[in-house]
């Protein structure tokens, strides 16, 4: 496989559920992301991992825990969400930091229920 | 307070006619910019960019103009097709900060025949 997947494409989760949303990338990227697409909304940056390392965590609820094991791999870890955190989790890659623009995934949909 | 601003949620053109996408933004630390083109159940992929010394850069079918005085830029498509029917996110970044994206809220692009 190539490029950045993401899964699961879809997931339904009751407000007292654990569940992990899990990104890979195939492109020898550094730096990773997850961002966060709600209806009407931009993007927002949620977490930034760089080398495994977080370097940016934009005022996330607790009840999202980012976790990067090693450069391919992210995932974020989610309990006692609440319904409006239903959005689109995107993840993203990058060469490094200051590499401009990122390879997405095509995301989870994620309903909170 | 949105910095990247895309006042236009929805545009409808005819094929093969001019499509101009518009974004503002606010932010005067702001010197790199890109469009990102998104399908439905897929994340966004990479269009085109400028950096700030520029007023201009082109690509194909795309051109996109950085009005830097007016913190304007627009994404312009010619001719048009079916195909460019998706969603298009501008995004900005600043020196320092490449990693950091800031989108906009997306502008819809239906190309009819």
């Amino acid at each position: 496989e190539t490029g950045v997947t993401q899964t699961p494409r879809h997931l339904v989760m009751g407000m007292t559920n654990k569940k992990s949303l899990k990104c890979e990338q195939h492109l020898g990227h550094n730096a990773m992301y997850w961002y966060k697409q709600s209806a009407k909304k931009p993007l927002e940056l949620m977490f930034v991992y760089s080398l495994e390392e977080r370097v940016e965590n934009n005022s996330v609820p607790s009840r999202f825990s980012p976790e990067c094991p090693n450069s391919s791999h992210l995932f974020l870890h989610l309990h006692t969400l609440q319904p409006e955190d239903s959005a689109l989790y995107l993840c993203a890659s990058s060469q490094d930091l200051q590499g401009y623009g990122y390879t997405f995934g095509s995301g989870t949909r994620l309903t909170v229920v | 307070d949105q910095q990247v601003k895309q006042n236009s949620p929805s545009l409808s053109v005819q094929e093969g006619r001019i499509s101009i996408l518009n974004c503002d933004y606010t932010n005067s630390m702001f010197d790199y910019f890109l469009w990102y083109k998104k399908y439905p159940a897929e994340g966004p992929t990479f269009l085109i960019s400028i950096s700030s010394i520029k007023d201009k850069n082109e690509d194909g079918r795309f051109t996109v103009f950085l009005n830097k005085s007016a913190k304007h830029l627009s994404l312009h498509i010619v001719p048009s097709q079916p195909g460019d029917s998706a969603v298009y996110f501008c995004a900005a970044s600043s020196t320092g900060t490449a990693s950091k994206l800031t989108f906009g809220t997306g502008t819809r692009l239906q190309v009819t025949l």
